[in-house]
């Protein structure tokens, strides 16, 4: 099974800073990943696929890069309506066994 | 697009935990799409169960492989999640989703439903 790990646990950050968030995979996932965003109550939220293609909806201040087993979210320029969890998921492998990291929550400072 | 999961809130340890999805403004027909649950217990993380195809293919989480049965009525455009032998550990908002066939991110979800375990 694949793990992800994600750091921090949480972030606290103003509105209008930058927020950096990782991902780190136990093996190479190639660009196999997703970042998803959750609010208190919400279903999660497709944001990020294929390790950088924003999903339908989210604007330009959130990012994705990396490949391989080092991934990271940006979110350059907080909104208040950005504070939520933040999940990375790899499908990489077929047969699949999908994991998701541990979240990382981005708290207002 | 949308999926709404339905079934019982409350389920007894030991006994079988059975869920709806149901899709609506689309077909569960789709050779582009795969459909899958997903499960987070109070206040953690997100759980793979399993994923099926229209055609009933089925693919699960090997730690829970002997417990779970997918399977898909797609005269109905329903898919559906069977948990047996629930224990309190089960207990949880299970989602729907959708998966496209060349890229496996969840999307759209569904609005979850919490089922609990307890006697």
């Amino acid at each position: 099974e694949i793990v992800l790990t994600q750091s921090p646990a949480t972030v606290s950050v103003s509105p209008g800073e930058r927020a950096t968030l990782s991902c780190r995979a136990s093996q190479s996932v190639r660009s196999n990943l997703a970042w998803y965003q959750q609010k208190p109550g919400q279903a999660p939220r497709l944001l990020i696929y294929g390790a950088s293609t924003r999903a339908i909806g989210f604007p330009d201040r959130f990012s994705g890069s990396g490949s391989g087993t080092e991934f990271t979210l940006t979110i350059s320029s907080l909104q208040s309506e950005d504070f939520a969890v933040y999940y990375c998921h790899q499908y990489n492998d077929w047969p699949p066994s999908f994991t998701f990291g541990p979240g990382t929550r981005v708290d207002m400072k | 697009l949308q999926l709404q999961e339905s079934g019982p809130g409350l389920v007894k340890p030991s006994e079988t935990l059975s869920l709806t999805c149901t899709v609506s403004g689309g077909s569960i027909i789709s050779t582009s799409h795969f459909w899958g649950w997903i499960r987070q217990p109070p206040g953690k993380g997100l759980e793979w169960i399993g994923t099926i195809y229209y055609d009933g293919s089925t693919y699960y989480n090997p730690s829970l492989k002997s417990r779970v049965t997918l399977s898909v009525v797609t005269s109905m455009n329903q898919f559906f999640l069977s948990l047996t032998s629930v224990t309190v550990a089960d207990t949880a908002t299970y989602y729907c989703a959708r998966q496209a066939y060349y890229d496996l991110s969840f999307d759209p979800w569904g609005q979850g439903i919490l089922v609990t375990v307890s006697s």
